[in-house]
């Protein structure tokens, strides 16, 4: 499988759940993101993983937390998340310094309830 | 406060015709453009980029031009084709260190018109 993977495309959570997005890729790039896409809003960076070490958090809350075990995988768990946070989360990759921009994957539509 | 602005949420044209799909920006360091194309149910997929130091780029159908002295980019597609009906993003960046943050603006919605 090429690109880049997200499970679940669709998530529906209570507000009191635990879950987690999943992202793979298969590209070998080195740097892997999380951006959250809202309803006419741009998207926003939430996170950066650069060779497997977090280099950016937007001031993002805590009831998001991401993990990165390797360059290939990444995860953002979720708790106590808010119906705010209902919104597309987009997962990319890139190489090197993303000159030629990033390989998104498909999203995770979550709900919030 | 939104360094990246796309101030047409939507635009319709005619087959055929050209669309022109603007974008401002805000920030003089910003030296790498893109332009994304993101259909419903995918992720946004790489389309035309360009570096400060040109100001037009060519691919195809698309070309994107860049007036750094306005801080405003355009994307052009000529003719446009109802395939091309989709939300186009474009995105900023200064390059640094081992990564490139990107900044997005939030879309314009390109319809195109059999």
């Amino acid at each position: 499988e090429t690109g880049v993977t997200q499970t679940p495309r669709h998530l529906v959570m209570g507000m009191t759940n635990k879950k987690s997005l999943k992202c793979e890729q298969h590209l070998g790039h080195n740097a892997m993101y999380w951006y959250k896409q809202s309803a006419k809003k741009p998207l926003e960076l939430m996170f950066v993983y650069s060779l497997e070490e977090r280099v950016e958090n937007n001031s993002v809350p805590s009831r998001f937390s991401p993990e990165c075990p390797n360059s290939s995988h990444l995860f953002l768990h979720l708790h106590t998340l808010q119906p705010e946070d209902s919104a597309l989360y987009l997962c990319a990759s890139s190489q090197e310094r993303g000159l030629y921009g990033y390989t998104f994957g498909s999203g995770t539509r979550l709900t919030v309830v | 406060d939104q360094q990246v602005k796309q101030n047409s949420p939507s635009l319709s044209v005619q087959e055929g015709r050209i669309s022109i799909l603007n974008c401002d920006y805000t920030n003089s360091m910003f030296d790498y453009f893109l332009w994304y194309k993101k259909y419903p149910a995918e992720g946004p997929t790489f389309l035309i980029s360009i570096s400060s130091i040109k100001d037009k780029n060519e691919d195809g159908r698309f070309t994107v031009f860049l007036n750094k002295s306005a801080k405003h980019l355009s994307l052009h597609i000529v003719p446009s084709q109802p395939g091309d009906s989709a939300v186009y993003f474009c995105a900023a960046s200064a390059l640094r260190d081992n990564f490139n943050k990107f900044y997005f603006g939030s879309g314009t919605k390109l319809n195109v018109k059999p």
